[in-house]
């Protein structure tokens, strides 16, 4: 999974609690994401980092905050979580984020469950 | 709107047997098309990679046909093994940011002895 861990890598929560996901990478890459996956959808991007304090937000990323204090860690925080947030969480890491054919590396995924 | 459409859903084939998934695209502007392997329980791996430019890239017994001007790509796998139970995830890079990438829903692949 080149160099990225994804903690925990599964939970359960109460509807209301807050959560929050690590994913952390020993690639010294530049660009980390998060993406969710859901039965019947393709994987959707949450928020996306392009250096350390710098993030941007993706295409599903109501009740999500995110946070990169170094280039190793990139944090997703549910603020307070609710049923619809169940589902598999993926971390990603790429060298750049453009180019011919930038790489994007997928970590091992958390299964979240909101009850 | 930036779409990926995948076929079949799922498929079944006996071991040794070769199978076609297919991929269709309405992303623009296009960068790049991959396909990933995605096992049960595990993160997506890339198999290839293909630019405009290209037509066919191969990574063992996969191998992956892109033709840009009708936003079609196929990945071919030979000689099935047991092995490749799996999802296959077609995704298309480009749309309005560089980082972009539409992810498929995959198509799932079932191989029996």
């Amino acid at each position: 999974d080149a160099g990225i861990t994804q903690s925990p890598r599964h939970k359960v929560t109460e509807t209301g609690t807050p959560v929050t996901l690590r994913c952390h990478q020993t690639e010294n890459h530049r660009y980390m994401y998060w993406y969710r996956q859901d039965p019947g959808h393709g994987l959707r991007l949450i928020h996306y980092s392009y250096g350390v304090k710098d993030t941007d937000k993706g295409e599903v990323s109501d009740g999500y905050s995110v946070s990169r204090s170094k280039t190793e860690d990139f944090l997703l925080t549910l603020e307070s979580a609710t049923s619809s947030q169940t589902s598999v969480y993926f971390c990603a890491i790429s060298e750049s984020g453009s180019g011919r054919a930038y790489e994007q590396y997928f970590g091992p995924g958390t299964r979240l469950t909101v009850t | 709107k930036n779409q990926v459409e995948q076929s079949p859903q799922s498929l079944i084939i006996l071991e040794g047997k070769n199978c076609t998934l297919q991929c269709n695209y309405t992303v623009s502007p296009f960068s790049n098309l991959r396909w990933y392997k995605q096992d049960t329980g595990r993160g997506p791996v890339s198999l290839t990679i293909m630019t405009f430019s290209e037509n066919t890239k191969s990574n063992g017994r996969y191998t992956a046909t892109l033709d840009a001007d009708t936003k079609q790509s196929s990945l071919h796998i030979t000689a099935s093994q047991l092995s490749d139970s799996a999802s296959y995830i077609c995704v298309v890079s480009g749309g309005a940011g560089s980082y972009q990438l539409t992810f498929g829903k995959g198509t799932k692949l079932s191989v029996i002895p």
